[in-house]
């Protein structure tokens, strides 16, 4: 079962870019993954796939300014010119080939 | 746009059985994969299992002897039970829509369920 390992806290201006990090364990690098936000007090949101190819693919309505990288066992989540209501909890997720879930213990971003 | 919404008491008691409902609506639950994820407060997401709309499904080993979810296509609603809840079952749980292979796409607004005496 693969596991992901996020930093539990980011800070980042208002209107820079910020760039998150999530870890798949060792054995894992290869699997696809997904990053969701959750502003406080609300329901996680759906942001982005992340291809195995390094490639991402967004949810509907998703700003422009968010976009994903990969980097060997290295997701990314890329926020550009950082608005307030960025200010969330982001989760990384990835599922084995039996599609069991596992997500990242979330890092809280705060803009500065 | 598809919408999920859970339901079900908001309070149980410590040795009993956690029942929630997710109605599905602005889609068919019809060829997707509908899980359950929950989330204690303070904490991260950790997810429960999931239904195909056949019936098959696969749990979180953490829950599986505790766990059932079952799907009613008719109502376009699947539902979760988790038996013997303790304290720390305590949390948001929250219904979404997940196909095979791939990611989380929609979520449930979520409900707290306290489990309490």
């Amino acid at each position: 079962q693969p596991v992901l390992t996020q930093s539990s806290s980011a800070s980042a201006s208002l209107g820079s870019s910020v760039k998150l990090t999530c870890t798949l364990s060792s054995g894992h690098s290869s699997y696809i993954s997904a990053w969701h936000q959750q502003q406080p007090g609300k329901a996680p949101r759906y942001l982005m796939k992340l291809e195995g190819s390094g490639t991402y693919k967004k949810g509907s309505g998703v700003p422009d300014r968010f976009s994903g990288s990969t980097s060997g066992a290295d997701r990314y989540l890329t926020i550009s010119n950082l608005q307030s209501e960025d200010e969330a909890d982001y989760y990384c997720e990835t599922w084995d080939t039996a599609t069991r879930r596992v997500f990242g213990g979330g890092t809280k971003l705060t803009v500065l | 746009q598809v919408q999920l919404q859970e339901s079900g008491p908001g309070l149980v008691k410590p040795s009993e059985t956690l029942s929630l409902t997710c109605t599905v609506s602005g889609g068919s639950i019809i060829s997707h994969y509908w899980n359950w994820i929950r989330q204690p407060p303070g904490k991260g997401l950790e997810w429960i299992g999931y239904i195909y709309y056949s019936g098959s499904t696969i749990y979180n080993p953490s829950f599986k002897s505790r766990v059932t979810i079952l799907v009613d296509t008719s109502k376009n609603q699947f539902s979760l039970n988790l038996s013997s809840v303790t304290t720390a079952d305590t949390a948001v749980y929250y219904c979404a829509r997940g196909d095979y292979g791939g990611p989380v796409d929609y979520w449930g607004q979520g409900t707290l369920v306290t489990v309490s005496s």
